[in-house]
């Protein structure tokens, strides 16, 4: 049984670029939250969706667009590039309903821009 | 808002010597709180967690209860190991919601 994966593992942009990082979630799981994970720092909430749709945002930027799948995997967007966008994006997948259950972490995508 | 605070700075010492991390918490409500550790080059697993108040969650060793007298859900572990060495974060997400908001973490290195 396939846990979360993301990719890519790094990515190296300039400032201004966009960026597209994927993440697919455990089998069995329809809600995907994306994180941010500024170095030495705790992840913090970019935003999570459920039947394709946006159901919750963090305190982020409209530079921060996401898009989920019908097979439930999501794409997050970055947009106009600055140097505090470096970071560690984690996904993390659950169950719709299930609020008390275990998210389930990705290793991550290493963002890093110059 | 919701937040979590943990102590400052790395934790050193040696196997099998007695690991405590402090976590306190603010929150709106009656939030599920979390401990999550996050081995080099991997992503956050779940470690243990607590629903309610007085509920102590437990795993590998490791437990931590919710007292919500004094807001806070402190991770011990009697005995480590060489293996424990990683990073800690404390969690919480308000009742009814999981979006997690995390403390800043705790490096944990543990000498043989």
């Amino acid at each position: 049984d396939a846990g979360v994966t993301q990719s890519p593992t790094h990515l190296i942009k300039t400032r201004g670029q966009q960026v597209t990082l994927r993440c697919s979630p455990k089998s069995g799981h329809d809600t995907v939250s994306w994180y941010q994970q500024a170095l030495g720092q705790g992840p913090q909430f970019i935003f999570q969706y459920y039947e394709e749709e946006e159901r919750q945002r963090g305190n982020f930027p409209d530079r921060f667009s996401g898009h989920q799948f019908p097979n439930y995997s999501s794409e997050l967007n970055v947009n106009a590039l600055l140097l505090g966008d470096s970071a560690l994006y984690l996904c993390a997948s659950s169950l719709s309903g299930r609020d008390m259950e275990e998210q389930y972490f990705g290793p991550g995508t290493r963002l890093t821009v110059t | 808002g919701n937040s979590v605070t943990q102590m400052e700075g790395p934790v050193t010492l040696s196997e099998e010597a007695f690991l405590t991390i402090n976590c306190t918490y603010t929150a709106t409500g009656y939030p599920s709180l979390f401990w999550y550790v996050q081995y080099p080059g991997e992503g956050l697993q779940l470690l243990l967690k607590a629903t309610k108040a007085d509920d102590k969650g437990s795993n590998k060793g490791f437990e931590a209860t919710y007292r919500k007298e004094t807001t806070s859900f402190h991770l011990e572990k009697g005995s480590v190991q060489v293996s424990d060495s990683a990073v800690y974060f404390c969690a919480l997400s308000p009742y009814g919601n999981n979006r997690l908001a995390f403390g800043k973490g705790n490096q944990v290195v543990v000498i043989p």
